[in-house]
């Protein structure tokens, strides 16, 4: 199993641009979320799903969007990018509620 | 509202000096406490999860442990191998997703 795939690694956007970040899972987890991860804040909710065709706003929704269509895929849609969303984005997903996130390598986006 | 407090925000240790790691959270009715570690450049890697008070966890130089209010990661004579960034969370209601701490970023040096 390659567990949760997040792609691209890298990305460099200017400001206004458009762009989606993806989000796959192999291990047919019902639970999935997104989390940027920032010098001095941590890790920060922005978008969580509790099943396919359901999700549902974080801590930092602001700026961006979702949907998962798929229990696969869950991908986070920054439809025009701010320097402020430069950062490093995370994926995790879980079987269970109080199971542990099975998390991502990260994507990390730099908005110019 | 809802917190996540780790303490220190850095540590630095001499190979063979052992040392613990703080999490303190506020809320009742806890439904689990969460510990990873990550390295520069990876995603959270997860170590041990929590559930009730008294509860204790152990893996290799590392063990968990828990009461009411905080919970500790005790590191016993730790490797310069066991630097990274350690991060606690707790369960947020039953949403399927965690409340983080800042993390302590762990340096030992050999």
């Amino acid at each position: 199993n390659a567990g949760v795939t997040q792609t691209p690694k890298f990305q460099v956007l200017k400001t206004g641009q458009s762009m989606t970040l993806q989000c796959a899972q192999d291990m047919n987890h019902e639970y999935m979320s997104w989390y940027r991860q920032d010098p001095g804040m941590g890790l920060r909710l922005i978008h969580y799903s509790v099943g396919a065709g359901i999700t549902d706003q974080g801590e930092v929704p602001n700026g961006y969007n979702v949907s998962r269509s798929t229990t696969e895929d869950f991908p986070l849609r920054l439809l025009s990018a701010a320097p402020s969303q430069t950062s490093v984005y995370f994926c995790a997903s879980t079987p269970l509620v109080d199971s542990p996130l099975h998390f991502g390598n990260g994507t990390r986006l730099t908005v110019t | 509202e809802d917190q996540v407090t780790q303490s220190p925000e850095a540590l630095r240790l001499q190979e063979g000096e052992s040392s613990s790691l703080n999490c303190s959270y506020t809320v009742s009715g806890l439904r689990g406490l969460f510990w990873y570690r990550q390295d520069p450049g990876k995603g959270p890697e997860f170590l041990f999860t929590l559930y009730s008070a008294g509860e204790e966890k152990e893996k290799e130089r590392l063990k968990a442990t828990l009461t009411k209010k905080e919970s500790f990661l005790h590191i016993t004579a730790p490797k310069p191998e066991d630097s990274a960034t350690y991060l606690c969370a707790r369960a947020r209601g039953s949403q399927g997703n965690l409340i983080f701490g800042k993390g302590t970023k762990l340096s030992v040096k050999p």
